[in-house]
């Protein structure tokens, strides 16, 4: 079956411009990860949905970036005023989370630079 | 703060020996535990789960996990060049994951 996807791949935008990320889930996942990459460093979280409710923002690095999930599927990410550190490759991943077993899938990225 | 622990690497392995991979975590209460391997440019994928103490096994790969001693380990038998990727291991904390810094590998033919 499918698995999880984002769009665009690749965001080339200029300091100050806003951006949306998405990511569509594997179907029928509940649980859906927004992670952030920079170059050479691990995964840095960012925010959790279960479902369409957001229990664990405690990731998002500042108001700037805010995340919505709509019909407990699909994801935006969305980051405003975009400053240069906010280049690094945005990570989507979805479990099943239906038992104890949440193992995570993710989605190929977006990679975002901001000039 | 729940934290996860790996060496950083790089760990550099002949073709065909084993590669031992640790990690080490400080949430007592974490139950599940993850691998995931990462390709250069690539996004993280699932290689093993573990969430009972002792060793799992899969094809050439066997994690360990020892809760008493917060400590899980993989060991990947018979190292290809193709293993190598940096290992990121994952440890549930309560609804959320939390990733380890990652040890790069690197299987010398």
């Amino acid at each position: 079956g499918a698995g999880v996807s984002q769009s665009p791949s690749n965001k080339v935008t200029e300091k100050g411009k806003d951006v949306e990320l998405r990511c569509d889930p594997i179907s029928g996942h509940t649980a859906l990860y927004w992670y952030r990459q920079s170059l050479g460093q691990g995964l840095e979280f960012l925010i959790y949905f279960q479902g369409n409710s957001a229990p664990d923002k405690s990731g998002l690095p500042s108001d700037r970036f805010s995340a919505e999930r709509t019909g407990g599927s699909v994801s935006t990410l969305t980051i405003q005023r975009t400053q240069q550190e906010d280049s690094a490759v945005y990570l989507c991943a979805s479990s099943l989370l239906s038992t104890r077993y949440n193992e995570q899938f993710f989605g190929p990225g977006t990679r975002l630079t901001v000039l | 703060q729940k934290e996860v622990e790996q060496n950083s690497g790089p760990l550099s392995v002949p073709e065909g020996a084993i590669a031992s991979l640790n990690c080490t975590y400080s949430d007592r209460g974490s139950q599940s535990f993850f691998w995931y391997r990462q390709y250069s440019g690539k996004s993280p994928e699932l290689i093993m789960s573990i969430y009972s103490n002792g060793d799992k096994e899969d094809g050439r790969f066997t994690a360990q996990l020892n809760k008493a001693s917060q400590y899980v380990s993989l060991l990947i038998r018979d190292s290809q060049p193709s293993d190598s990727a940096t290992y990121l291991c994952a440890v549930e904390g309560g609804q959320n994951f939390v990733f380890g810094p990652g040890t790069r590998l690197s299987v010398l033919p």
